[in-house]
This record gives structure tokens, C-alpha cells and sequence, in this order.
């Protein structure tokens, strides 16, 4: 089982581009989440999905979608990059949800300039 | 609101000495804690977590953490640290009222280095 996989792993972006970070998991976990971590400030919740079709917004939504058609994926889009989205972005999983080990992908590094 | 505070940001110990990591929360319901640790350029991996069925809980590579409801803390430790330790260590906590979401709240993280 490769679990959470992430790409890319790296990326620089110009202010205004678009891209997706992809992420898919083959744990059939119905929760995932995107979290975003930047220095000194732990990590944020993004976006999370209790199952496919169901999506929700978590800490800091703002600039990012998001779309589950699937169990497995979970892509993370951003329309408009701005200098504030360079981050660290995880995916991560968990089988049932609260008290429950989540299971976190590598990691996409993203830089917008 | 729930929150998470780890206190010192960079920890450094000597091989072969006491880690302790502290961890304060604050909750008005008992809270679901965890222990996470990043190595570099990896994920987050747990560590350990606390689920109330014991106040002291074991994890793995040797740590364990204490559930102290009257401090509102969940200090991690070990007893001997090793060089393969250094890492950055995350406590986290699930937010009250969100029901079987999953969902975490993250401190600011602790890069914890061992000196030989």
C-alpha cells in the first residue's frame, strides 16, 4: 500500500497562475483533509470531506477549492496564486474520523512568486 | 475556542538526556490529544494519542505522554534521547462540538535538537 500520495512535490507558481494539487490515498478512508503548514505557525485545516460528494470548509478556505467525485481523490485546487499561499501543503487520511490516527502524505512544497 | 500552546519553539538536549516537550490545551470538554513528529522533508506521523482510557500513554520510539486535566497539559517525554529524535513535534488537539470529523487543531510545533 503506498497510503497518501501527493504531487507534486515541489512547485513555483507566478502570482495570478492556477494549479492542483493532487492527492490520492488507497487506505479506502472515507475522511481526508488538506492542511497547509507554514513556519512557526503549526498547521492550518484547509479543506476537509467526510466522503465522496461531501466537502467542507476548515480554518483557512480562503483562495482554495476543493472536490472529492471519488473515495481515493481529494485535489486541492488554487485559482489565483498569491504570495500568501506559499506553504507546505499535506493531505492526509483517517478511517473514522475523531480519536482516530490521521495519516499524512509527504507533502507539496509550493512557492508563489 | 479550542487552542494549542507548545511552549519553546527549539528544544536542545544532549544525546543520552531527559526530552521533555510541553504541551498546554485548553478545552471546556475533555479533549482527544495527540502527539505527532516530522522528520525532514517527511509527513507528520503519530506519535502517540490520549483517549481517556489512561492518563499516561506509551508511544512509539520510546515517548510517552501524561494527561494532567488540572495543569490542561499533555507534556511528551523520554527518557534518554537519541540522535535519530531530531525532528519537529506537533501536539494537536480535535476541536469541541465537531462530532466525528477528524478534524485537528495543530500547536505551533517544537524542532526538538539532540547533540552528540
Amino acid at each position: 500500500n503506498a497510503g497518501v500520495t501527493q504531487t507534486p512535490k515541489f512547485r513555483i507558481l507566478k502570482i495570478g497562475q492556477s494549479m492542483t494539487l493532487q492527492c490520492t490515498q488507497d487506505m479506502n478512508h472515507n475522511y481526508m483533509y488538506w492542511y497547509r503548514q507554514d513556519p512557526g505557525m503549526g498547521l492550518k485545516l484547509i479543506y476537509y470531506s467526510v466522503g465522496a460528494g461531501i466537502t467542507d470548509k476548515g480554518e483557512v478556505p480562503n483562495g482554495y477549492n476543493v472536490s472529492r467525485s471519488t473515495t481515493e481523490d481529494f485535489p486541492l485546487r488554487l485559482e489565483l496564486a498569491a504570495p500568501s499561499q506559499t506553504s507546505v501543503y499535506f493531505c492526509a487520511t483517517t478511517i473514522k474520523g475523531q480519536n482516530t490516527e490521521a495519516f499524512f502524505g509527504q507533502g507539496t512544497r509550493l512557492t508563489v512568486v | 475556542a479550542q487552542s494549542v500552546t507548545q511552549l519553546g519553539s527549539h528544544v536542545s538536549v544532549s544525546e543520552g538526556a531527559l526530552v521533555l516537550l510541553r504541551c498546554n490545551y485548553s478545552s471546556s470538554v475533555p479533549p482527544y490529544l495527540f502527539w505527532y513528529v516530522q522528520y525532514p522533508n517527511q509527513g507528520l506521523q503519530l506519535l502517540l494519542k490520549y483517549t481517556s482510557a489512561a492518563t499516561l500513554v506509551k508511544g512509539i520510539n520510546g515517548f510517552e505522554a501524561e494527561f494532567k486535566k488540572s495543569e490542561t497539559s499533555f507534556h511528551l517525554t523520554k527518557p534518554s534521547a537519541h540522535m535519530s529524535d531530531a525532528a519537529e513535534y506537533f501536539c494537536a488537539v480535535t476541536p469541541e462540538g465537531f462530532g466525528n470529523t477528524g478534524k485537528l487543531i495543530f500547536g505551533q510545533g517544537t524542532t526538538l535538537q539532540v547533540k552528540p
